[in-house]
């Protein structure tokens, strides 16, 4: 497989449900990236991870924790959720390094969550 | 906190004339990144800007940065079925330093629909 891989494409949980999902690079990259997207709202940044390091948690309540077990996976780990969690999240990568490198982020196929 | 303006927010153009997206920032743009999105699934990169005044083309598209660096553009030429989709600008927040990696802040798209 090649580029950024997302599973599952589709999730639909309940409110007490315990759930994961997953992203895969298969690009080299070092750092990797959680974003939301909401009906009628811009992609709003969730977490970032620089050298499997968390370097930023952008004020996202804790019934979202994320997982970075390596520069090449990336997990969300949902539970409690709410209706209003209900978004397409989707995962990026991007390659860190010099002057000439810019941050270019490379963006998976996302997972559409419902919350019922 | 940077916020970015599209406009239009949605367009309807018929096959095979130009049209122009614009994407406004309220601070100075370090790094402008175009993105197309078709309906539900991932982001596409088109193109990436950095230097006041930059002009990049790909195909039948073009993009440029102003010399201040608050305004981008799109432009389409010729516009074809495979064009249609949602395009959304994305910005970094700083200027990169090579070091860390920063996640973008996004606008919230123009759908753009190609009439045959």
């Amino acid at each position: 497989e090649t580029g950024v891989t997302q599973t599952p494409r589709h999730l639909v949980m309940g409110m007490t449900n315990k759930k994961s999902l997953k992203c895969e690079q298969h690009l080299g990259h070092n750092a990797m990236y959680w974003y939301k997207q909401s009906a009628k709202k811009p992609l709003e940044l969730m977490f970032v991870y620089n050298f499997k390091e968390q370097t930023e948690n952008n004020s996202v309540p804790s019934r979202f924790s994320p997982e970075c077990p390596n520069s090449s996976h990336l997990f969300l780990h949902l539970h409690t959720l709410q209706p209003e969690d209900s978004a397409l999240y989707l995962c990026a990568s991007s390659l860190l390094g010099g002057r000439e490198s810019y941050n270019e982020q490379f963006f998976g196929p996302g997972t559409r969550l419902t919350v019922l | 906190s940077q916020e970015l303006e599209q406009s239009p927010q949605s367009l309807i153009v018929q096959e095979g004339k130009n049209l122009t997206i614009n994407c406004t920032s309220s601070k100075t743009l370090y790094g402008l990144y175009w993105y197309k999105q078709k309906y539900g699934e991932g982001l596409i990169f088109l193109m990436m800007l950095q230097k006041g005044g930059e002009e990049k083309s790909h195909e039948k598209i073009t993009a440029k940065l102003d010399e201040k660096k608050q305004q981008s553009s799109l432009h389409i030429t010729a516009s074809q079925p495979s064009h249609a989709g949602i395009y959304l600008c994305g910005a970094r927040p700083v200027l990169y330093s090579g070091g860390g990696a920063d996640g973008l802040t996004f606008g919230k798209g123009t759908h753009l629909i190609i009439q045959p």
